[in-house]
């Protein structure tokens, strides 16, 4: 079945240290995104990749970086400088980029900082 | 991106036909309404998408009057498994707009 892959489902990261986060799709997606949430909040977004080798800041990307070498990968790493990091993070493609396509979401990576 | 807004939360019993209601005063010609579902812990799940009229698929209806400023999600007969946030969006075809705005939501509790 084709989809997203998220990993690891449930993160522990102690301050000081960078994570990374792992998203691979098998949709044959060329856009990807990667998205934070808080408790009772919405969906805010820190980076998004339309096709392989490029990648473009979100509205709070500050602390985190991406790569996108392949179509099917897009991992978030979630650095020191990232003052507040406990937080979901969903990963999520569509078919081209453009809002008026489906998005497919992962299942999330949960981060809490120890 | 056209802003939209819709109520925080609802309540409902099993049973009962759920419409939750969601108004983009400034939707533009191109823009579409979509909506989104998410469970507790999991990724939003795409639901439907409309531009006029009435769209139905096997999970909910979308009602869009003619003038587009608002929109009606009607979830019929929900069940114990609805209960989930519903978010409401505007995706436009124009521009460099590939990015989704999730706002609140609408949290759905479907009471026994």
């Amino acid at each position: 079945d084709g989809g997203i892959t998220q990993s690891p489902k449930y993160l522990f990261r102690k301050e000081g240290q960078n994570v990374t986060l792992s998203c691979e799709q098998n949709l044959n997606h060329d856009a990807m995104y990667w998205y934070r949430q808080d408790p009772g909040q919405g969906l805010r977004l820190i980076y998004y990749s339309q096709i392989v080798n490029d990648f473009q800041k979100g509205d709070i990307a500050e602390g985190y970086s991406v790569s996108r070498e392949k179509k099917e990968s897009f991992p978030l790493t979630v650095t020191s400088a990232q003052k507040n990091p406990t937080a979901f993070y969903l990963c999520a493609s569509s078919i081209s980029f453009g809002t008026v396509y489906g998005y497919t979401f992962g299942s999330g990576t949960r981060l809490t900082v120890v | 991106l056209a802003k939209t807004t819709q109520p925080i939360s609802m309540d409902s019993y099993e049973g009962q036909e759920v419409n939750i209601t969601c108004s983009h005063n400034n939707i533009a010609t191109n823009d579409y309404i979509t909506w989104y579902q998410q469970f507790p812990s999991q990724g939003p799940r795409f639901i439907i998408q409309g531009y006029k009229t009435k769209v139905t698929n096997e999970v909910a209806s979308l009602f869009i009057p003619a003038d587009r400023k608002s929109s009606t999600l009607s979830l019929p007969r929900v069940s114990l498994s609805d209960t989930a946030v519903y978010y409401c969006l505007v995706a436009s075809l124009s521009g460099n707009t590939g990015k989704l705005i999730f706002g609140q939501g609408t949290t759905l509790q479907v009471k026994p």
